[in-house]
């Protein structure tokens, strides 16, 4: 069973300061791994894609990726209480005819507060 | 910017009845899903779509499960006989690739009683 495991959280910091968020997973052959932010009762929303090892940097996030720990972080600098939500972790997975699929973390709780 | 619209936003159904869900994806978008999201837990892969057939379905997509593609905008999912425990969020998602990021319109959230 291919799985992707975060802390659920919550994950309380400061305005203002960094909040790092992290997800393992076990399928060797991803290839793309997503971070999505999540507010409660709405619909997951892309912040960052990443494909290949290393840090990419979008304004205030940053998405790092090791394929060989097997391992994804998000970094969000300058916390602010609008970042406050649910961050998913999803990470493509390959079936039959070469089509794929995303698989989901449970997610980790951010809470920012002033 | 384009975006991924679904309808209805909201469904209360009586158990054993059929409903349809509706998703009309981005329309540059070859590639179309989708997932289930209950409450509290995980989002879950249920059927992915493409060249107007199922490409792979998950073992929550049962026989009770169907998607169709019935024009070239709308995108549906069929439960035909709901049970309580298909009370959750619908999602519908697109991508103009098949690696590429998937976007995911607002979700029905269905309710069966």
């Amino acid at each position: 069973q291919k799985e992707v495991e975060q802390n659920s959280g919550p994950l309380s910091v400061p305005e203002g300061a960094i909040a790092s968020l992290n997800c393992t997973y076990s399928d060797r052959g991803s290839q793309s791994f997503f971070w999505y932010r999540q507010y409660s009762g709405k619909s997951p929303e892309l912040i960052m894609s990443i494909y290949s090892n290393g840090d990419k940097e979008d304004g205030r996030f940053t998405a790092q990726l090791n394929k060989a720990s097997q391992y994804v972080s998000l970094l969000i600098r300058d916390s602010q209480p609008s970042d406050s939500a649910t961050y998913l972790c999803a990470v493509n997975s390959f079936f039959s005819g070469g089509y794929n699929k995303l698989i989901f973390g449970a997610g980790t709780r951010l809470a920012v507060h002033p | 910017e384009p975006e991924v619209t679904q309808t209805p936003s909201h469904q209360v159904t009586q158990m054993g009845q059929e409903v349809i869900l509706r998703c009309v994806p981005i329309s540059n978008h070859l590639y179309f899903y989708w997932y289930r999201q209950i409450l509290g837990q995980k989002v879950e892969f249920l059927v992915s779509f493409y060249n107007n057939e199922i490409s792979e379905k998950s073992e929550i997509f049962d026989d009770q499960f169907s998607v169709e593609r019935p024009d070239g905008s709308n995108f549906t999912l069929k439960i035909r006989s709901t049970k309580l425990e298909d009370s959750a969020m619908y999602f519908c998602a697109s991508t103009v690739g098949n690696q590429e990021t998937q976007y995911f319109g607002p979700g029905t959230r269905l309710l069966v009683l």
